[in-house]
């Protein structure tokens, strides 16, 4: 079983729609959770931190089931400009940068 | 404020040949650095990191070796490439914590 895995996609989806990713992880030991951005042939870019009670920004709304042992991302009134792939990241409780586990990405496709 | 910069962009390099790639940061001290690649369909993979000048960690063996000669430069280099080493190259830095910041990307292609 992968560390960390997204369902690649891609999730099609039409303006204005509210989607919802998830990404599992095996490693119960893992404490913090981030969701990143990357657009095509560019750098990923952090979007935001996943807490315990969950959080949100904007649009977007992280969540943490530990129980189950998966994070989520939902996006509400999608823009054609979120347009991207999200990349989940976990790393453990004594981890630093160098333990960040990344998985590969679920894409999403914002259309008119 | 922070900023990274990697270069170069792209590059297309014979099988055989050496390479260097070179990523600054600026705005900042101490930094840890970090050197990733992306294959195609794959996550992001840690190559080296770095706690500091002279400190290198390599996490895969591989054709490929860093240096971080100065706080705030790190480099990533091949005496040989091989087919294999083609791919998305990516630098980071964070402040110690789990929050990484990428540069723009490197994309090689090994020929």
């Amino acid at each position: 079983r992968k560390e960390v895995e997204q369902d690649p996609g891609p999730f099609n989806v039409p303006e204005g729609a509210t989607v919802a990713f998830n990404c599992t992880y095996s490693n119960s030991a893992s404490q913090s959770f981030f969701w990143y951005r990357q657009d095509c042939r560019k750098e990923p870019k952090l979007l935001m931190s996943v807490y315990s009670s969950g959080n949100e920004d904007g649009r977007f709304t992280a969540q943490l089931n530990r129980a189950s042992q998966y994070i989520s991302l939902l996006i509400r009134d999608s823009k054609l400009s979120d347009s991207a792939t999200y990349l989940c990241v976990v790393t453990p409780l004594t981890g630093g940068g160098n333990k960040l586990t990344f998985g590969t990405g679920t894409q999403l496709k914002v259309e008119l | 404020s922070q900023t990274i910069h990697q270069w170069p962009a792209t590059l297309v390099q014979p099988v055989g040949s050496p390479l260097s790639l070179e990523c600054t940061v600026e705005g900042t001290s101490n930094p840890n650095l970090y050197w990733y690649r992306q294959a195609a369909g794959r996550g992001l993979q840690l190559l080296f990191y770095s706690i500091g000048i002279g400190q290198i960690s390599s996490e895969v063996p591989q054709n490929l070796s860093a240096s971080r000669p100065q706080d705030r430069q790190f480099i990533l280099s091949s005496k040989k490439l091989l087919l294999s080493d083609s791919g998305f190259y990516l630098c980071a830095w964070s402040q110690g914590g789990e929050k990484l910041f990428f540069g723009s990307g490197t994309q090689l292609s090994v020929l």
